[in-house]
Formats: C-alpha cells, sequence, structure tokens
C-alpha cells in the first residue's frame, strides 16, 4: 500500500492477557520502528529495525515487551500479562534511511487495558 | 540525557496571526531536527525539517528557525488558519538513527476563526 499500516486499530484487552500489533511498512523500507505515545505526551521510542541486522531493543521499557520483523517487511509488537500503565496509543514509522529521515507513520494501535 | 524540550504546551492564536512554538535541546551530537504535524486519531506527518549547518528554513507558511550556539529551534507558522489546528510535535535525532527520533512534549494549537 501508500502507507504505513497499523492493526488493529483500537483493541482493548484485560490486565495479565498478552497482546500483539501489527505494523506493515512501506514497501522498500528498510528501517522500521515502534513508539508508544501516551496520552497528552509525546512519543517515547520502543524499538527499531535496519534491514536483516539485529533490532535496537534499548528503548523497550520491559521485558515484557518484544518485537520481531520478517525480513524488510511485516513486524509485531508483542505485549505480555499487559498493565493497565501499557494503556497507550501504539505507533509505526518506516523510512528508507537509517537516522530520522523521511519517517513516514501509520495512524497507531489505540491499546486499552482495563 | 537525551531530551528535547518544548513550549509551550498549548497555544491559541488567532486567524491570520504567527503561531511561534520553540524547543531546546541538551545533546549537540543531534543532527537532524524535524517538526511533525498531528491530527487527532492520526500518525505524526512531517512537516519540515533542518540540519545544524542551516539557521533558517522555510517551506510555504511554514519556517524552522535554529540557532545552534544557543541549541534552540522554533517553528514559526505564518498567517495562522484554522486547519493548522494541530498538535505540533519537535524532534531531534542522531545521525546513525540507531535511538530513533527524540521528541517534544507536543504543542496543542488552536487557530481561532
Amino acid at each position: 500500500g501508500a502507507g504505513v499500516s497499523q492493526s488493529p486499530s483500537n483493541k482493548v484487552t484485560e490486565k495479565g492477557k498478552d497482546v500483539e500489533l501489527r505494523c506493515d511498512p512501506i514497501s522498500g523500507h528498510t528501517a522500521l520502528y515502534w513508539y508508544r505515545q501516551r496520552l497528552g505526551q509525546g512519543l517515547e521510542f520502543l524499538i527499531y529495525f535496519q534491514g536483516n541486522s539485529a533490532p535496537d531493543k534499548s528503548g523497550l521499557p520491559s521485558d515484557r515487551f518484544s518485537a520481531e520483523r520478517t525480513g524488510e517487511s511485516v513486524s509485531t509488537l508483542t505485549i505480555q500479562r499487559t498493565q493497565q500503565e501499557d494503556s497507550a496509543v501504539y505507533l509505526c514509522a518506516s523510512s528508507f534511511h537509517r537516522g530520522g529521515y523521511g519517517y513516514t507513520f501509520g495512524s497507531g494501535t489505540r491499546l486499552t487495558v482495563v | 540525557q537525551q531530551q528535547v524540550k518544548q513550549s509551550p504546551q498549548s497555544l491559541i492564536v488567532q486567524k491570520g496571526g504567527i503561531s511561534i512554538i520553540n524547543c531546546a535541546y541538551e545533546n549537540t551530537a543531534f543532527d537532524y531536527f524535524p517538526w511533525y504535524q498531528q491530527f487527532p486519531g492520526k500518525g505524526p506527518a512531517l512537516l519540515i525539517a533542518i540540519r545544524p549547518d542551516v539557521s533558517e528554513k522555510k517551506e510555504g507558511r511554514f519556517t524552522i528557525s535554529f540557532n545552534k550556539s544557543a541549541k534552540q529551534f522554533s517553528l514559526h507558522i505564518m498567517d495562522s488558519q484554522p486547519g493548522d489546528s494541530a498538535t505540533y510535535f519537535c524532534a531531534a535525532s542522531f545521525p546513525d538513527g540507531a535511538d530513533g527520533l527524540t521528541f517534544g512534549k507536543g504543542t496543542h494549537l488552536i487557530i481561532q476563526p
């Protein structure tokens, strides 16, 4: 597609359940980023994939968070044993380049943990 | 500490006026400074960006002013329109991009007709 696609757009889950969020980047974009945006806050970097290199996981807030990417295509962000503080919008972005240049963001997944 | 501080948190401007949003950064290794515009329910969209070797960049009604010595940069929106009402984020990144973009906390801009 023409843009970055994220699914689901909304997810309500019970505390303690696992959730999986999906990101389809723009075709040909080698770099892929996940961010978390809490209500009224800026974006918080979570993880970065560049091509087939091992991901930079330095931003993951806890070991309950993990992410995978198959080659230069789809990525999934998994949150295990969800907590209420995980409630946020999870945004994915992709770009041709390393660095912060030319990001295109998806519309995000709004996660609500009840 | 990687940090970008943004102000004001919210801003109300009359239609036709100039909207000004300011950001300050701490790490001189940052080499790319974009501004993003976000509408409710949407992801942020790149508005305009600048590198530290340039003091000003203009695209239409949007201008970035960059002060390297003060470690500050600002977004000016000329002839502000109601359609400019959105949340604006400044950001900064390192050359290799491995830590992604470091974002400010955002400015909620309202343009009154």
